[in-house]
Protein backbone atom coordinates (compact mmCIF):
# COMPACT_ATOMS: atom_id res chain seq x y z
CA UNK A 1 0.00 0.00 0.00
CA UNK A 2 0.89 3.57 0.16
CA UNK A 3 3.26 4.78 2.56
CA UNK A 4 5.81 7.85 3.69
CA UNK A 5 8.86 7.33 5.52
CA UNK A 6 10.54 10.58 7.28
CA UNK A 7 13.18 10.61 9.44
CA UNK A 8 13.18 10.30 12.65
CA UNK A 9 13.61 13.48 14.92
CA UNK A 10 14.34 15.28 17.18
CA UNK A 11 16.11 17.78 15.03
CA UNK A 12 18.39 19.97 16.52
CA UNK A 13 19.99 22.67 15.24
CA UNK A 14 21.59 25.76 15.81
CA UNK A 15 19.96 29.58 14.71
CA UNK A 16 20.76 29.74 10.60
CA UNK A 17 21.82 26.50 9.96
CA UNK A 18 20.72 24.15 7.05
CA UNK A 19 18.29 22.37 7.75
CA UNK A 20 17.03 18.65 5.71
CA UNK A 21 14.41 16.38 6.53
CA UNK A 22 14.23 13.36 4.78
CA UNK A 23 10.90 12.05 3.09
CA UNK A 24 10.75 8.89 1.00
CA UNK A 25 7.55 7.55 -0.28
CA UNK A 26 6.07 4.21 -1.85
CA UNK A 27 2.53 5.07 -4.27
CA UNK A 28 0.96 3.73 -6.50
CA UNK A 29 0.65 6.49 -9.58
CA UNK A 30 1.66 9.22 -9.71
CA UNK A 31 0.55 11.28 -6.22
CA UNK A 32 0.96 14.64 -5.19
CA UNK A 33 3.24 15.44 -2.05
CA UNK A 34 3.26 18.02 0.68
CA UNK A 35 4.74 19.04 3.74
CA UNK A 36 2.37 19.93 6.55
CA UNK A 37 3.98 21.84 9.85
CA UNK A 38 2.17 21.93 13.60
CA UNK A 39 3.40 24.74 15.76
CA UNK A 40 3.23 23.85 19.56
CA UNK A 41 -0.56 24.10 19.98
CA UNK A 42 -1.64 24.34 16.63
CA UNK A 43 -3.66 22.76 14.24
CA UNK A 44 -1.54 21.61 10.91
CA UNK A 45 -0.76 24.04 8.55
CA UNK A 46 0.41 23.13 4.37
CA UNK A 47 3.88 24.75 4.35
CA UNK A 48 4.14 23.57 0.45
CA UNK A 49 3.14 21.20 -2.10
CA UNK A 50 4.05 19.56 -5.61
CA UNK A 51 2.08 17.42 -7.75
CA UNK A 52 3.74 16.24 -10.40
CA UNK A 53 7.77 14.74 -11.01
CA UNK A 54 10.26 17.84 -10.81
CA UNK A 55 8.02 20.60 -9.32
CA UNK A 56 9.98 22.39 -6.81
CA UNK A 57 7.52 23.26 -3.90
CA UNK A 58 8.66 26.51 -2.14
CA UNK A 59 7.03 28.59 0.85
CA UNK A 60 8.80 30.65 3.79
CA UNK A 61 11.97 30.29 2.50
CA UNK A 62 11.06 26.11 2.86
CA UNK A 63 11.94 24.09 -0.45
CA UNK A 64 10.89 20.54 -1.26
CA UNK A 65 11.61 19.06 -5.00
CA UNK A 66 9.22 16.00 -5.99
CA UNK A 67 11.92 13.76 -7.39
CA UNK A 68 10.03 10.25 -8.92
CA UNK A 69 13.29 8.83 -9.81
CA UNK A 70 14.36 8.74 -5.80
CA UNK A 71 10.44 8.62 -4.44
CA UNK A 72 11.72 11.41 -2.24
CA UNK A 73 10.65 15.00 -1.36
CA UNK A 74 12.77 16.16 1.37
CA UNK A 75 12.41 19.40 2.84
CA UNK A 76 15.36 22.54 2.91
CA UNK A 77 15.98 25.70 4.36
CA UNK A 78 19.16 27.39 3.92
CA UNK A 79 18.63 29.10 7.43
CA UNK A 80 16.26 28.11 9.75
CA UNK A 81 14.81 30.60 12.74
CA UNK A 82 14.02 29.68 15.94
CA UNK A 83 10.36 30.27 15.02
CA UNK A 84 10.62 27.16 12.77
CA UNK A 85 10.52 25.11 15.54
CA UNK A 86 7.55 22.39 14.96
CA UNK A 87 6.50 19.21 14.14
CA UNK A 88 6.85 18.51 10.03
CA UNK A 89 4.76 15.95 8.73
CA UNK A 90 5.34 14.60 5.01
CA UNK A 91 2.23 13.50 3.48
CA UNK A 92 1.15 12.52 -0.42
CA UNK A 93 -2.82 12.14 -1.62
CA UNK A 94 -3.71 9.25 -2.83
CA UNK A 95 -6.14 8.17 -6.11
CA UNK A 96 -9.10 8.59 -3.60
CA UNK A 97 -7.93 11.92 -2.65
CA UNK A 98 -7.06 10.44 1.26
CA UNK A 99 -3.81 12.08 2.65
CA UNK A 100 -1.34 9.43 4.21
CA UNK A 101 1.31 11.25 6.65
CA UNK A 102 4.71 10.25 7.53
CA UNK A 103 5.32 10.01 11.62
CA UNK A 104 6.73 13.54 11.73
CA UNK A 105 9.60 14.68 12.69
CA UNK A 106 10.28 17.51 15.43
CA UNK A 107 12.69 20.49 14.70
CA UNK A 108 14.11 22.18 17.79
CA UNK A 109 16.08 25.34 16.73
CA UNK A 110 18.13 26.72 19.99
CA UNK A 111 19.42 30.71 19.38
CA UNK B 1 -11.99 34.17 7.74
CA UNK B 2 -12.78 31.72 10.74
CA UNK B 3 -10.71 28.46 10.70
CA UNK B 4 -11.94 25.38 11.64
CA UNK B 5 -13.13 25.04 15.06
CA UNK B 6 -13.43 22.13 16.94
CA UNK B 7 -14.43 21.52 20.73
CA UNK B 8 -13.69 20.57 23.00
CA UNK B 9 -9.96 21.21 22.91
CA UNK B 10 -9.30 18.60 25.83
CA UNK B 11 -11.56 15.99 27.10
CA UNK B 12 -10.67 13.84 30.09
CA UNK B 13 -12.90 10.06 31.07
CA UNK B 14 -12.68 6.90 32.48
CA UNK B 15 -13.35 3.81 30.19
CA UNK B 16 -16.46 2.48 29.24
CA UNK B 17 -17.71 6.26 28.91
CA UNK B 18 -19.27 7.55 26.07
CA UNK B 19 -17.64 10.67 24.29
CA UNK B 20 -18.20 12.78 21.28
CA UNK B 21 -16.40 15.03 19.32
CA UNK B 22 -17.91 18.55 17.28
CA UNK B 23 -16.39 20.35 14.29
CA UNK B 24 -17.36 23.13 12.65
CA UNK B 25 -15.97 23.51 9.36
CA UNK B 26 -14.89 26.42 7.08
CA UNK B 27 -17.68 28.07 5.50
CA UNK B 28 -18.06 26.91 2.32
CA UNK B 29 -16.46 24.14 2.60
CA UNK B 30 -18.63 20.42 1.42
CA UNK B 31 -16.10 18.28 2.20
CA UNK B 32 -15.42 17.42 5.73
CA UNK B 33 -12.71 14.91 7.53
CA UNK B 34 -12.14 12.99 11.09
CA UNK B 35 -8.69 11.93 11.49
CA UNK B 36 -7.01 10.27 14.30
CA UNK B 37 -3.20 11.47 15.48
CA UNK B 38 -1.59 9.17 17.84
CA UNK B 39 1.31 10.32 20.00
CA UNK B 40 4.34 10.86 18.00
CA UNK B 41 2.56 9.46 14.59
CA UNK B 42 0.68 11.19 11.82
CA UNK B 43 -2.63 11.86 11.04
CA UNK B 44 -4.79 8.86 9.75
CA UNK B 45 -8.12 9.08 7.95
CA UNK B 46 -11.05 8.04 9.85
CA UNK B 47 -13.48 9.39 7.28
CA UNK B 48 -14.28 11.91 5.11
CA UNK B 49 -18.15 13.46 4.30
CA UNK B 50 -18.50 14.94 0.72
CA UNK B 51 -21.66 17.16 1.99
CA UNK B 52 -23.47 14.59 4.13
CA UNK B 53 -22.71 11.66 2.81
CA UNK B 54 -19.89 9.72 4.13
CA UNK B 55 -18.06 9.13 0.78
CA UNK B 56 -14.70 7.05 2.66
CA UNK B 57 -15.48 4.94 5.69
CA UNK B 58 -13.36 2.21 5.40
CA UNK B 59 -10.78 3.09 8.49
CA UNK B 60 -13.40 4.05 11.21
CA UNK B 61 -13.79 1.07 13.88
CA UNK B 62 -17.38 1.33 13.49
CA UNK B 63 -17.79 -1.18 16.66
CA UNK B 64 -17.04 1.70 18.81
CA UNK B 65 -16.77 5.07 16.73
CA UNK B 66 -19.62 6.71 15.10
CA UNK B 67 -20.24 10.50 12.83
CA UNK B 68 -22.38 12.28 11.56
CA UNK B 69 -22.83 15.15 9.49
CA UNK B 70 -26.55 15.74 9.39
CA UNK B 71 -26.83 18.60 7.55
CA UNK B 72 -23.44 18.68 5.17
CA UNK B 73 -21.99 21.08 7.99
CA UNK B 74 -20.87 20.56 11.32
CA UNK B 75 -20.19 17.12 12.38
CA UNK B 76 -19.81 14.95 15.57
CA UNK B 77 -17.47 12.28 15.95
CA UNK B 78 -18.30 9.53 18.98
CA UNK B 79 -16.75 6.87 20.68
CA UNK B 80 -18.90 4.47 23.09
CA UNK B 81 -17.78 2.88 24.72
CA UNK B 82 -14.31 4.40 25.21
CA UNK B 83 -11.34 2.29 25.45
CA UNK B 84 -7.79 3.39 26.90
CA UNK B 85 -6.21 2.51 23.88
CA UNK B 86 -8.53 5.68 22.04
CA UNK B 87 -6.26 8.35 23.60
CA UNK B 88 -4.93 10.38 21.02
CA UNK B 89 -6.03 13.90 18.84
CA UNK B 90 -8.87 13.74 16.62
CA UNK B 91 -8.27 15.99 14.27
CA UNK B 92 -11.07 17.57 11.94
CA UNK B 93 -10.85 19.10 8.56
CA UNK B 94 -12.37 20.32 5.75
CA UNK B 95 -11.80 21.42 1.99
CA UNK B 96 -13.81 22.85 -0.86
CA UNK B 97 -13.54 20.86 -4.17
CA UNK B 98 -11.80 17.45 -3.64
CA UNK B 99 -12.44 16.44 -7.27
CA UNK B 100 -9.94 19.10 -8.20
CA UNK B 101 -6.59 17.76 -8.83
CA UNK B 102 -5.24 18.43 -5.36
CA UNK B 103 -7.28 20.91 -3.52
CA UNK B 104 -6.11 21.99 0.39
CA UNK B 105 -7.07 20.25 3.50
CA UNK B 106 -7.76 23.08 5.94
CA UNK B 107 -7.10 21.46 9.57
CA UNK B 108 -8.25 22.27 13.41
CA UNK B 109 -6.77 22.31 16.81
CA UNK B 110 -7.51 19.06 17.51
CA UNK B 111 -9.35 17.70 20.07
CA UNK B 112 -7.53 15.69 22.32
CA UNK B 113 -8.78 12.84 24.22
CA UNK B 114 -7.22 10.84 27.73
CA UNK B 115 -9.20 7.71 28.56
CA UNK B 116 -8.36 6.88 32.09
Amino acid sequence: GNSVTQMEGPVTLSEEAFLTINCTYTATGYPSLFWYVQYPGEGLQLLLKATKADDKGSNKGFEATYRKETTSFHLEKGSVQVSDSAVYFCALMDSSYKLIFGSGTRLLVRP
Amino acid sequence: EAGVVQSPRYKIIEKKQPVAFWCNPISGHNTLYWYLQNLGQGPELLIRYENEEAVDDSQLPKDRFSAERLKGVDSTLKIQPAELGDSAVYLCASSSNPLVTYNEQFFGPGTRLTVL
